[in-house]
């Protein structure tokens, strides 16, 4: 595609409930990212896939996060048991080189009530 | 751990302003620094300054790096109301993107 396209945009779910939250990168990109932003904060990096495998997942902050790319295009980010301090703006940005020009897609915004 | 500052966190000027936003950085495996502009959601590219490319200059935003001081300035003259976004920077290392906080922009006519 022509951007970087994640869906849904918004996304309410109740604690306790599972989401997954969709990024289509650019085509041909390889490099795929997601971050995490708070109210007032940088983005915050939770895990990188270079291709179909994760290449690094250091940011994830536990075990209830975890995301996958299995043909190495979209990727979907899965959040279970969702807490209230979940809620953020989920970004994905894809590359075609790895740490060069990483384009954004719109965000998913996730609200935990 | 990598780590990345920016000053003022927000800066409020009236149009016609010419603005200079600072970033300083602790990255172990520097690899390239970029600005983003972020007005909604998405962080909009604007830059990417690497060791063999130091100065960038798009209309009436430019940046600079200083690989010695460990820092960017991205400079906006001429400022307009569009311009009031938050200012991202962040820094490559060896596998990702390292953002500070932003600095808030405000430009009023």
């Amino acid at each position: 595609g022509a951007g970087v396209s994640q869906t849904p945009s918004n996304k309410v779910t109740e604690k306790g409930k599972y989401v997954e939250l969709r990024c289509d990168p650019i085509s041909g990109h390889t490099a795929l990212y997601w971050y995490r932003q708070s109210l007032g904060q940088g983005p915050e990096f939770l895990i990188y896939f270079q291709g179909t495998g994760a290449a690094d997942d250091s940011g994830l902050p536990n075990d209830r996060f975890f995301a996958v790319r299995p043909e190495g295009s979209v990727s979907t980010l899965k959040i279970q048991r969702t807490e209230r301090g979940d809620s953020a703006v989920y970004l994905c940005a894809s590359s075609s080189t790895g740490v060069g020009e990483a384009f954004f897609g719109q965000g998913t915004r996730l609200t935990v009530v | 751990e990598d780590k990345v500052v920016q000053s003022p966190l927000s800066l409020v000027v009236h149009e016609g302003d010419t603005v200079t936003l600072n970033c300083s950085y602790e990255v172990t495996n520097f690899r390239s620094l970029l600005w983003y502009k972020q007005e909604k959601k998405a962080p909009t590219f604007l830059f990417m300054l690497t060791s063999s490319g130091i100065e960038k200059k798009s209309g009436r935003l430019s940046s600079i790096l200083d690989k010695k001081e460990l820092s960017s300035i991205l400079n906006i003259t001429a400022t307009q109301t569009g311009d009031s976004a938050i200012y991202l920077c962040a820094v490559g290392d060896r596998i990702t993107l390292v953002f500070g906080k932003g600095t808030r922009l405000s430009v009023i006519a």
